[in-house]
């Protein structure tokens, strides 16, 4: 059975840190490309980060760019994500998910909340 | 950044009758390898979102085929046969063309 648990979601104060963990178990984790997405209450849908298959390659959204570190470690089936200056826009629930383009399996996580608030 | 809208915001649907979602992106969603990256996804009330459609019109496995995708360059329609109480949700449209990926605002289904 495919698996994505995220996990490290939880209240922060404004300017604080936090570090995301997605494991990862029931498929290939190395040969795919791996993406956090966030949720805003009630809000829409918005990708957040990307990490090649290898860790070789990244990509951010510009809202998080500078303040997010996307980062993996395919021995330990793990996907991470360091937010630090955190900002009370950055409250969502945030998934990790595979994401495809193409005619592979898309999979997600249940998603972790993260609180930004005083 | 390529800006994806979806319309209607809100889809009232009668049980068995047919619905369409419309998306449009703010320039051309194919790729330099010839393909266009557009992906339909359906989030259901409480639940992570799940992809129904890629590369247009590709139905994932699993998803039953009263779901359809269609559409071209800028403008992209997911058709629903004939709807079913199990499709209530919010759907998203999600260009994979371009730099940063970006997902339409969401058009909520449910049931008149």
């Amino acid at each position: 059975e495919v698996q994505l648990v995220e996990s490290g979601g939880g209240l922060v104060q404004p300017g604080g840190s936090l570090r995301l963990s997605c494991a990862a178990s029931g498929f290939t984790f190395s040969s795919y490309w791996m993406n956090w997405v966030r949720q805003a209450p009630g809000k829409g849908l918005v990708w957040v980060s990307s990490i090649k298959s290898d860790g070789s390659s990244t990509s951010y959204a510009d809202s998080v760019r500078g303040r997010f570190t996307i980062s993996r470690d395919n021995a330990k089936n793990t996907l991470y994500l360091q937010m630090s200056s955190l900002r009370a826009e950055d409250t969502a629930v945030y998934y990790c998910a595979t994401l495809p383009v193409v005619a592979v399996a898309d999979y997600w996580g249940q998603g972790t909340l993260v609180t930004v608030s005083s | 950044d390529v800006v994806m809208t979806q319309s209607p915001l809100s889809l009232p649907v009668t049980l068995g009758q047919p619905a369409s979602i419309s998306c449009r992106s703010s320039q051309s969603l194919v790729h330099s390898d010839g393909n266009t990256y557009l992906n339909w996804f359906l989030q259901r009330p409480g639940q992570s979102p799940r992809r129904l459609i890629y590369k247009v019109s590709n139905r994932d496995s699993g998803v039953p085929d009263r779901f359809s995708g269609s559409g071209s360059g800028t403008d992209f329609t997911l058709k629903v046969s004939r709807v079913e109480a199990e499709d209530v949700g919010i759907y998203y449209c999600m260009q994979g063309t371009h730099w940063p990926r970006t997902f339409g605002g969401g058009t909520k289904v449910e049931i008149k």
